[in-house]
C-alpha cells in the first residue's frame, strides 16, 4: 500500500502558485520523497526528490517539513498545461542491494482553470 | 537524448493468448522496471530487472516473467491472458545503486486490450 496520503482533487487559477500537500507521517531516515505528474494517456513524469532538505528545479520546488512527516509541491506560475494527476511517493534508496520501486497512490487531480 | 521508447503502443489480444512488450531504456540508464496500470488506478509494480536478472518482484502471478537484454532493453511477457490483464503497461529505466539516488523515468506505455 501506499505510504502517502494526497486529496484527490484541487483547483487552481491559470499564473497563481498550486500548492499540492503530502502527508507521509511513517516515512523513515532512509526514504525520499518523490513527485511524479501523469497527463492523460502519457506515461509518468518525473518532477522533483529530496530526503530533507528542500529543493528546487525547473519544473518545482518541494517543500519539506522538518519532521519529514508532510511535504508540498509547489508549481509556482500554473499554466493549462500542468493539469495532471500528482503522485507523492515515498521510496527506499537501497531495497535489499537493489533500488526501490515506487509504490503510486492515487495521487492528486489537478485542474488549471483560465 | 532518447528518452524510454516502447512497443507496441497499442495491442489487442484475446483470452488465453500470449503477449510480449518491448522497452528501450533512456540513453545511460542500466534498471528497469514495468508497471501496470488499470484505467483510473495508480500505477503498480511488477518487477525490476538489472543486471540481467529479476531483482524485486512485485504481487503479481507467474503469468508475468521478463527478460533483460546485455543492452539493457528488457521484455514483459504475459502468458494466459485474461480479461482482468487489460491496461496500461509502463516501463521505467533509471541508474542502479552506486550513482546517488537517482529517478525512475517512465515511457508512454503499451496500451493491452483483451477481447
Amino acid at each position: 500500500d501506499a505510504k502517502t496520503t494526497q486529496p484527490p482533487s484541487m483547483d487552481c487559477a491559470e499564473g497563481r502558485a498550486a500548492n499540492l500537500p503530502c502527508n507521509h507521517s511513517t516515512i523513515s531516515g532512509n526514504e525520499y520523497v518523490y513527485w511524479y505528474r501523469q497527463i492523460h494517456s502519457q506515461g509518468p513524469q518525473y518532477i522533483i526528490h529530496g530526503l530533507k532538505n528542500n529543493e528546487t528545479n525547473e519544473m518545482a520546488s518541494l517543500i519539506i517539513t522538518e519532521d519529514r512527516k508532510s511535504s508540498t509541491l509547489i508549481l509556482p506560475h500554473a499554466t493549462l498545461r500542468d493539469t495532471a494527476v500528482y503522485y507523492c511517493i515515498v521510496r527506499v534508496e537501497d531495497y535489499g542491494g537493489s533500488q526501490g520501486n515506487l509504490i503510486f497512490g492515487k495521487g492528486t487531480k489537478l485542474s488549471v482553470k483560465p | 537524448d532518447a528518452g524510454v521508447t516502447q512497443s507496441p503502443t497499442h495491442l489487442i489480444k484475446t483470452r488465453g493468448q500470449q503477449v510480449t512488450l518491448r522497452c528501450s531504456p533512456k540513453s545511460g540508464h542500466d534498471t528497469v522496471s514495468w508497471y501496470q496500470q488499470a484505467l483510473g488506478q495508480g500505477p503498480q509494480f511488477i518487477f525490476q530487472y538489472y543486471e540481467e536478472e529479476e531483482r524485486q518482484r512485485g504481487n503479481f502471478p507467474d503469468r508475468f516473467s521478463g527478460h533483460q537484454f546485455p543492452n539493457y532493453s528488457s521484455e514483459l511477457n504475459v502468458n494466459a491472458l485474461l480479461l482482468g490483464d487489460s491496461a496500461l503497461y509502463l516501463c521505467a529505466s533509471s541508474l542502479a545503486l552506486g550513482a546517488g539516488n537517482q529517478p525512475q523515468h517512465f515511457g508512454d506505455g503499451t496500451r493491452l486490450s483483451i477481447l
